[in-house]
């Protein structure tokens, strides 16, 4: 079965510095992964996502993840941060076949300070 | 593309009482999702439906819990007897699916928030 960890609940940046969110993912078959964002008392909303190709996925608003095998890793980096970053980042990951649910991480809460 | 929507947004009942939410998915998504979110936590899947077939139930899911997606269309999820451990935010989220293949990304709403006294 596959599984998701985030490691750090919460992470702050300053304004305009790199934002590093971590996402380690368990699969015995290849993973298809995605990153949310979740405001408050909202759903969530897809950032970006890897299936197949190129491992270096871009998505919206900036941010981008790489897809690592060797390290099971699926990262997410934005190179400077804006306020209207501040919210809830979950890592997900579903597989080729045989499993219909999407898993989620715990999610990281991120903090902009100005 | 109108987006998942979720009804109501907000749902506060006592302990012992049944309480039923609607989620409509985007209209050509075949496939469709409910997942429970409490707070600090990642969304925790409960149940998932392709067309109208309910084809995968968490077995985390107690019996007081069931779905439901006539016509494959809109989404009811109903507690029964709901108790305090019930509170939280339930999502919907829809996708396009083909065959075994779970690549599509999810859709959400922006779920109801239940609350039981």
């Amino acid at each position: 079965a596959q599984s998701v960890t985030q490691l750090g609940s919460h992470v702050s940046v300053s304004e305009g510095a790199l934002v590093l969110l971590r996402c380690n993912y368990s699969s015995s078959v290849p993973p298809y992964l995605f990153w949310y964002v979740q405001y408050p008392n909202q759903g969530l909303q897809l950032l970006l996502k890897y299936t197949t190709g190129a491992t270096l996925v871009k998505g919206i608003n900036g941010f981008e993840a790489e897809f690592k095998k060797s390290e099971t890793s699926f990262h997410l980096t934005k190179p400077s941060a804006h306020m209207s970053d501040a919210a809830e980042y979950f890592c997900a990951v579903s597989t080729v076949s045989g499993t219909y649910k999407y898993i989620f991480g715990t999610g990281t809460r991120l903090k902009v300070l100005a | 593309d109108t987006g998942v929507s979720q009804n109501p947004r907000h749902k506060i009942t006592k302990r012992g009482q049944n309480v039923t939410f609607r989620c409509d998915p985007i209209s050509e998504h075949n496939r469709l999702y409910w997942y429970r979110q409490t707070l600090g936590q990642g969304p925790e899947f409960l149940t998932y439906f392709q067309n109208e077939a309910q084809l995968e139930k968490s077995r985390l899911l107690s019996d007081r819990f069931s779905a439901e997606r006539p016509k494959g269309s809109f989404s009811t999820l109903e507690i029964q007897r709901t108790e305090q451990g019930d509170s939280a935010m339930y999502l919907c989220a829809s996708s396009l699916g083909q065959g075994s293949s779970y690549n599509s990304p999810l859709h959400f709403g922006n779920g109801t928030r239940l609350t039981v006294t």
